[in-house]
């Protein structure tokens, strides 16, 4: 069974922190890694994906992979109350078709003013 | 149209009845994905297609679940003598590429069968 696992929280960061929000994933062959933010009530966003070990900045957010861990995370910095929200990691399914994303069951964020 | 589009927003079925779950991709859209999430949980892959064809059906859970999209664009989602058990929302997501670079998701069908 092919899995991604994170931790379901609530992780709670004070406003201006840095969030920290982990995955691993047990697909050794997965080449592509996503990361989507879901407001309560709403469908997924895109934030950011990544497939290439090491970090991917975009503004505020950093992605980080590690494939011989398999080992992905996403850092939000300064963090602001408009954050909170669960954050769901996803990855690509290899062998798969293009379409097979698998996705983690997703870590709930606060972040308190 | 500017986004992913689906109706109905809500769905309240009866066990036992049958209902339909539709999706409008983003114009030009060729892939088109359907995924189901429980309470809690992640989206859960159902069933892919590029254009017209189902190329990926792998996810769906049962018999009862059938998909189509016969012009490539506007794709259905029937769920036949609906169960508790399918009560969750109903994402569609739509690429122009794949998952290349990931995809996006329509605001989804809350479907409740009680």
């Amino acid at each position: 069974q092919k899995e991604v696992e994170q931790n379901s929280g609530p992780l709670s960061v004070p406003e201006g922190a840095i969030a920290s929000l982990n995955c691993t994933y047990s697909d050794r062959g997965s080449q592509s890694f996503f990361w989507y933010r879901q407001y309560s009530g709403k469908s997924p966003e895109l934030i950011m994906f990544i497939y290439s070990n090491g970090d991917k900045e975009d503004g505020r957010f950093t992605a980080q992979l590690n494939k011989a861990s398999q080992y992905v995370s996403l850092l939000i910095r300064d963090s602001q109350p408009s954050d909170s929200a669960t954050y769901l990691c996803a990855v690509n399914e290899a062998g798969g078709s293009q379409g097979n994303l698998i996705f983690g069951k997703g870590t709930k964020l606060s972040v308190k003013p | 149209g500017a986004g992913v589009s689906q109706s109905p927003r809500y769905k309240v079925a009866k066990r036992g009845q049958d209902v339909a779950l539709r999706c409008d991709p983003i114009s030009g859209h060729v892939s088109l994905f359907w995924y189901q999430q429980a309470l809690g949980q992640g989206p859960e892959f159902l069933t892919y297609f590029q254009n017209e064809a189902q190329l990926d059906k792998s996810g769906l859970p049962s018999d009862r679940f059938f998909a189509e999209r016969p012009e490539g664009s506007v794709s259905t989602l029937k769920i036949q003598r609906t169960q508790q058990e399918d009560s969750a929302v109903y994402l569609c997501a739509s690429s122009l590429t794949g998952t290349a670079n990931g995809y996006t998701f329509g605001s989804g069908t809350r479907l409740t069968v009680v």
